[in-house]
């Protein structure tokens, strides 16, 4: 089966650092993918691993430990737009499907 | 910049019809998948289409449920008898053939209302 787990809400202030985690449990992993999701809107890609350890990308970066099926996101200098869901995402199957999680809506006050 | 493009943005049905959910996926892809959202849930897997044909499929994507690539550009989802529960935003996506990364680009979804 397939298990991905990802805390439900996370608040964080201007300017600060938030680091969003993911664990995950499936049968098949052909790599990690994060997503932002503004409401009512489709997800849109923020990073990809598929190789143990830290991938950046500008305010974005994602770290993987597949031994311990284990991801986060972190995001820096948040800014008031960086309000919105995360999607942690395994892919996984021999069409390379997305499994998603349920995705930590987070929120970033003034 | 290519993008996935989907209609209607919104539908709105009478339970037990017939709706047929529309997308163009970027020309030069050869995957195409459905996924669904239903409000306040997590996005879920429907089905992959690769050469023609169905690669995968999900629990959910039962017999009331059918894909089609009509032509060389539109992709599209058939719900043949909808139900109150069919209620979701679905997102078609599709990702470049071959290698280790292959991002999955999302339309900007349909929101289907079934009442």
């Amino acid at each position: 089966g397939q298990n991905i787990d990802q805390p439900t809400e996370m608040t964080a202030t201007e300017g600060a650092i938030v680091q969003i985690n993911c664990t995950y449990q499936t049968s098949g992993f052909n790599g990690l993918f994060w997503y932002q999701q503004h409401a009512g809107e489709a997800p849109t890609f923020l990073s990809y691993n598929v190789l143990d350890g830290l991938e950046e990308k500008g305010r974005f970066s994602s770290f993987l430990s597949r031994s311990k099926g284990y991801s986060y996101l972190l995001l820096k200098e948040l800014q008031m737009k960086d309000s919105a869901s995360y999607l942690c995402a395994v892919v996984s199957g021999s069409a390379r499907q997305l499994t998603f999680g349920s995705g930590t809506q987070l929120t970033v006050l003034p | 910049e290519p993008e996935v493009t989907q209609t209607p943005s919104h539908q709105v049905t009478q339970m037990g019809q017939e709706v047929i959910l529309r997308c163009v996926p970027i020309s030069n892809h050869l995957y195409f998948y459905w996924y669904r959202q239903i409000l306040g849930q997590k996005v879920e897997f429907l089905v992959s289409f690769y050469n023609n044909e169905i690669s995968e499929k999900s629990e959910i994507f039962d017999d009331q449920f059918s894909v089609e690539r009509p032509d060389g550009s539109n992709f599209t989802l058939k719900i043949r008898s909808t139900k109150l529960e069919d209620s979701a935003m679905y997102f078609c996506a599709s990702s470049e053939p071959g290698g280790i990364y292959n991002e999955q680009f999302f339309g900007p979804g349909t929101r289907l209302t079934v009442l």
